[in-house]
């Protein structure tokens, strides 16, 4: 069975750091692209960042040079890096799971994890 | 800002039929497949259609997809008390090099 469990989440200062995580069960996070998708408070879906199989990322405008996608193969772990943080990051945070390698879907989302920034 | 703009909210009674529209761009929904989330509240959303029109296992055919040019349609049929949730569509796009998500439909069950 397919699990994601988002961790690391919590209440952050503007401008601190923050790393969340997201621990992968049932396939492994280098067979497929993956993403983390935040949701402001009573706001929509805003995709954050993906990384592929082979390693290319790509982010969103409001988080370029501030946050960094990565992952660990051995711990099978999908992370984000998120500095510089400000108010409008606060947001649940969810990682995904991409359907195919040719298919812009996420079939897969963890329970996602809340993170506010605030002072 | 999303780049791909759905109505805020539709509503029916229960058994009726709803749709949901997605509209994007040549460089989003006309050049790369669509998908579509449910996201019940309190709860991550959920993929009921990817690749324009499939369903994965365990979705009812009670939910379609399509698409036409730049624009996508989700429709809703039969219509249940338990669909009550928000729906958002999704794509990749080509000038952002990003992943977009539609701004969202609440449906309600009237």
């Amino acid at each position: 069975e397919v699990q994601l469990v988002e961790s690391g989440g919590g209440l952050i200062q503007p401008g601190g750091s923050l790393r969340l995580s997201c621990a992968a069960s049932g396939f492994t996070v280098r067979s497929h692209y993956m993403s983390w998708v935040r949701q402001a408070p009573g706001k929509g879906l805003e995709w954050v960042s993906v990384i592929y199989s082979g390693g290319t990322t790509y982010y969103a405008d409001s988080v370029k040079g501030r946050f960094t996608i990565s992952r660990d193969i051995f711990k099978n772990t999908l992370y984000i890096q998120m500095n510089s943080l400000r108010a409008d990051d606060t947001a649940v945070y969810y990682c995904a799971r991409g359907a195919d390698s040719s298919s812009p879907s996420f079939d897969s989302w963890g329970q996602g994890i809340l993170v506010t920034v605030s002072s | 800002q999303s780049v791909l703009t759905q109505p805020p909210s539709v509503s029916a009674a229960p058994g009726q039929k709803v749709t949901i529209s997605c509209s994007g761009s040549s460089s989003n929904i006309e050049s790369y497949y669509v998908s579509w989330y449910q996201q019940l509240p309190g709860t991550a959303p959920k993929l009921l259609i990817y690749d324009n029109n499939n369903r994965p296992s365990g979705i009812p055919d009670r939910f379609s997809g399509s698409r036409s040019g730049t624009s996508a349609t989700l429709g809703i049929t039969g219509l249940q008390t338990g669909d009550e949730a928000d729906y958002y569509c999704g794509t990749w796009d080509s000038s952002l090099s990003a992943f977009v998500f539609g701004t969202g439909t609440k449906v309600t069950v009237l």
